[in-house]
């Protein structure tokens, strides 16, 4: 069974950092494009950033362009987004998602940046 | 990277047919074959309904079908049922960002 588990979402002021994690687990970790998507609370979904399966490619939104850094480590099966500079319109729950298509997501893990 | 139009809500009684549509531009959903569904119920995670304009994930109900024509993809889902009452949202691989999603459809089934 295919299981993807966020962690890292905590309470952070404004210009601050946080790193979130997605432990993955069912299926090949290393063989999947992997992606973040946000949902601000009450609103749609954004795409984030997405990093291929080597991790020697990645994509980002300009929102986050500059401050965001997407990375795995396919030896832990672990997916990250580094989030530096944060604003107050960071605040949102963050998904972790498998596969070129998002075909399996994970509960996601809530970030709030507020002073 | 704009987001795609989706209609904020439809509606339908149980037993009809109702399609969402989602428009874009020749950059994305006219330029390429990868326009997905999300179906969301609230407090829960996306679920993958329609992937690549019209495919069907394995376990997703025969009542959902997903086309394209020009700038627009439709999700159709005939027979309404009560379950299907969620949040819809379609998204398309875009020649400027890898993804973009739609900003949501609220899908009541009366």
């Amino acid at each position: 069974e295919v299981q993807l588990v966020e962690s890292g979402g905590v309470v952070v002021q404004p210009g601050g950092s946080l790193r979130l994690s997605c432990a993955a687990s069912g299926f090949t970790f290393d063989d999947y494009t992997m992606h973040w998507v946000r949902q601000a609370p009450g609103k749609g979904l954004e795409w984030v950033s997405l990093i291929s399966w080597d991790g020697g490619s990645t994509y980002y939104a300009d929102s986050v362009k500059g401050r965001f850094t997407i990375s795995r480590d396919n030896s832990k099966n672990s997916l990250y987004l580094q989030m530096n500079s944060l604003r107050t319109e960071d605040t949102a729950l963050y998904y972790c998602a498998k596969d070129r298509v998002l075909d399996y997501w994970g509960q996601g893990t809530l970030v709030t940046v507020s002073s | 990277q704009s987001a795609l139009t989706q209609p904020a809500s439809v509606s339908g009684s149980p037993g009809q047919s109702i399609t969402i549509s989602c428009t874009g531009t020749s950059s994305d959903v006219g330029g390429y074959n990868y326009v997905s569904w999300y179906q969301q119920h609230p407090g829960k995670a996306p679920k993958l309904m329609i992937y690549d304009v019209s495919n069907r994930p394995s376990g997703v109900s025969n009542r959902f079908s997903g086309s394209k024509s020009g700038n627009t993809a439709s999700l159709t889902i005939s027979g309404l049922q009560a379950e299907d009452e969620a949040d819809y949202y379609c998204s398309s691989y875009t020649s400027s960002s890898p993804w973009v999603f739609g900003g949501g459809t609220k899908l009541t089934v009366l």
